[in-house]
């Protein structure tokens, strides 16, 4: 069966940086778009950034980029997020969630949480 | 940006009665490709997000019958048939059409 799941959050200071995993499962990773959504504590789900199935093309949110960069190792079916000068704004679960051809946003993992405090 | 805007519930709703939460979109969802890729998620309370409803009316993998979606161009609706104990939580529309892409703000689902 299909499985995402993160790892990396943690709590980190204002303007360090963090690396985010998440591995997937039970699916050719490689033919997959993949995504980042976030949820700040009690608020919403917003968007963070794209990678097309082979990475060969990526989106990112206004209000992160320059600091964040999605990436991708499909020999390793891991999906990453590379967070630099973090903010406390940035604090919320991130979560990992798959795009097919058709279907978008079908699966999604169990999410990783970021703090950013001094 | 496309923005998507949700009505929230008017009050608690009673097992077994019917459920329609709405969401519009500021602008057509229809892709180049013909399809309209609007979503409709349900996250549980500690849960994460769970895929219902995609391209506007097609029920996922596992989803009961009881969730149905329609709509088009910028209009969209969930309904619940019969509300369970089950379905408390938070729904949110997500469109796919273009990037960045955006959701609603959420709609919550208590039981009276």
């Amino acid at each position: 069966q299909v499985r995402l799941a993160e790892s990396g959050g943690g709590v980190v200071q204002p303007g360090r940086s963090l690396t985010l995993s998440c591995a997937a499962s039970g699916f050719t990773f490689s033919s997959y778009g993949m995504h980042w959504v976030r949820q700040a504590p009690g608020k919403g789900l917003e968007w963070v950034a794209a990678i097309w199935y082979d990475g060969g093309k990526t989106h990112h949110a206004d209000s992160v980029k320059g600091r964040f960069i999605i990436s991708r190792d499909n020999s390793k079916n891991l999906l990453y997020l590379r967070m630099n000068n973090l903010r406390a704004e940035d604090t919320a679960v991130y979560y990992c969630t798959r795009d097919s051809h058709s279907v978008r946003f079908d699966y999604w993992g169990q999410g990783t949480l970021v703090a950013v405090s001094s | 940006d496309i923005v998507m805007t949700q009505t929230a519930l008017s009050s608690p709703v009673a097992l077994g009665q019917p459920a329609s939460i709405s969401c519009r979109s500021s602008q057509s969802l229809v892709h180049s490709d013909g399809n309209t890729y609007l979503s409709w998620l349900q996250q549980r309370p500690g849960q994460p997000p769970r895929l219902l409803i995609y391209k506007v009316s097609n029920r996922f993998s596992g989803v009961p019958d009881r969730f149905s979606g329609s709509g088009a161009g910028t209009d969209f609706t969930l309904k619940i048939s019969r509300v369970e104990a089950e379905d408390v939580g938070i729904y949110y529309c997500a469109q796919a059409t273009q990037f960045p892409r955006t959701f609603g703000q959420g709609t919550k689902l208590e039981i009276k």
